[in-house]
C-alpha cells in the first residue's frame, strides 16, 4: 500500500528547475525511495532511488531528509519532454520486489 | 543492452473469449519479470512475479493467471475476459531483489467490450 503523499499536481516553465515534494513520514529503516515517471500510454520510467544520502544522476537530484520522512526530486532545466507524472515509492528490500505505485504528482511543463 | 517486447500493442476483445498478452527480455538472463495492470484513470497495480521458470508468485488476483514458459519469456492470460479486465497491461523485468530497479515494458492497451 502506497505510504507517500504527493501533491497532486504541478506547474512549471522549460528551463526552470522544479522541485517535487514526497512526504512518507512513516517510512521504515529498511524502505528505499524510488522515483517513476510515466506518460500516457507508456510504461513508468525509472528515474531516481535513495535510502540516506541524497543521490544525482543525468536525470535528478534526490534529496532526502535527514529524519528520512521526506524527500524531494529536484529536474534542473526542466524540457517539455519532462512533462509526466511522477511517483514517490517506498520499496521494502525482502524476498520480492513490489512496487506500490500511488496517483504521483502531474508536472505540467509550458513553453 | 537489454530490450523488453511486449505483445500485441493493442486488443479489444468480447467478454467471455480468453486472452493471451506476452513478454519477452532480451539481453538479460534469468531476469526477475514482473505483471502490472492500471484501469484506465486508475494506479498501478502488481499482479504477478516471477524469479525462475516454472515459478510464478500472485500478488494481486483478479481473476488472470500468469506462466513463465521460458527464461526470457512472461505469459499473462485468462479463460474468460470481463469487462473489468480492460486496461493497460505491463511487463516488467530487474535483476534481483535486493534494492533492485524494475524496468518497464512499453506496455499492451486491452479493451474489453
Amino acid at each position: 500500500d502506497a505510504k507517500t503523499t504527493q501533491p497532486d499536481s504541478m506547474e512549471s516553465t522549460e528551463g526552470e528547475t522544479v522541485h517535487l515534494p514526497c512526504s512518507h513520514a512513516t517510512i521504515s529503516g529498511n524502505e528505499y525511495i524510488y522515483w517513476y515517471r510515466q506518460v500516457p500510454l507508456q510504461g513508468p520510467e525509472y528515474v531516481t532511488h535513495g535510502l540516506q544520502q541524497n543521490t544525482t544522476n543525468s536525470m535528478a537530484f534526490l534529496a532526502i531528509a535527514s529524519d528520512r520522512k521526506s524527500s524531494t526530486l529536484i529536474l534542473p532545466h526542466v524540457s517539455l519532454r519532462d512533462a509526466a507524472v511522477y511517483h514517490c515509492i517506498l520499496r521494502v528490500v525482502s524476498n520480492y520486489n513490489v512496487l506500490y505505485f500511488g496517483s504521483g504528482t502531474k508536472l505540467t511543463v509550458e513553453p | 543492452a537489454q530490450t523488453i517486447h511486449q505483445w500485441p500493442v493493442a486488443e479489444i476483445k468480447a467478454v467471455g473469449s480468453p486472452l493471451s498478452l506476452g513478454c519477452t527480455i532480451k539481453g538479460k538472463s534469468s531476469p526477475n519479470l514482473y505483471w502490472y495492470w492500471q484501469a484506465t484513470g486508475g494506479t498501478l497495480q502488481q499482479l504477478f512475479y516471477s524469479i525462475t521458470v516454472g515459478q510464478v508468485e500472485s500478488v494481486v488476483q483478479l481473476n488472470l493467471s500468469a506462466s513463465r514458459p521460458k527464461d526470457d519469456q512472461f505469459i499473462l492470460s485468462t479463460e474468460k475476459l470481463l469487462l473489468s479486465h480492460s486496461g493497460f497491461y505491463l511487463c516488467a523485468w530487474s535483476l534481483g531483489w535486493d534494492q533492485d530497479t524494475q524496468y518497464f515494458g512499453p506496455g499492451t492497451r486491452l479493451l474489453v467490450l
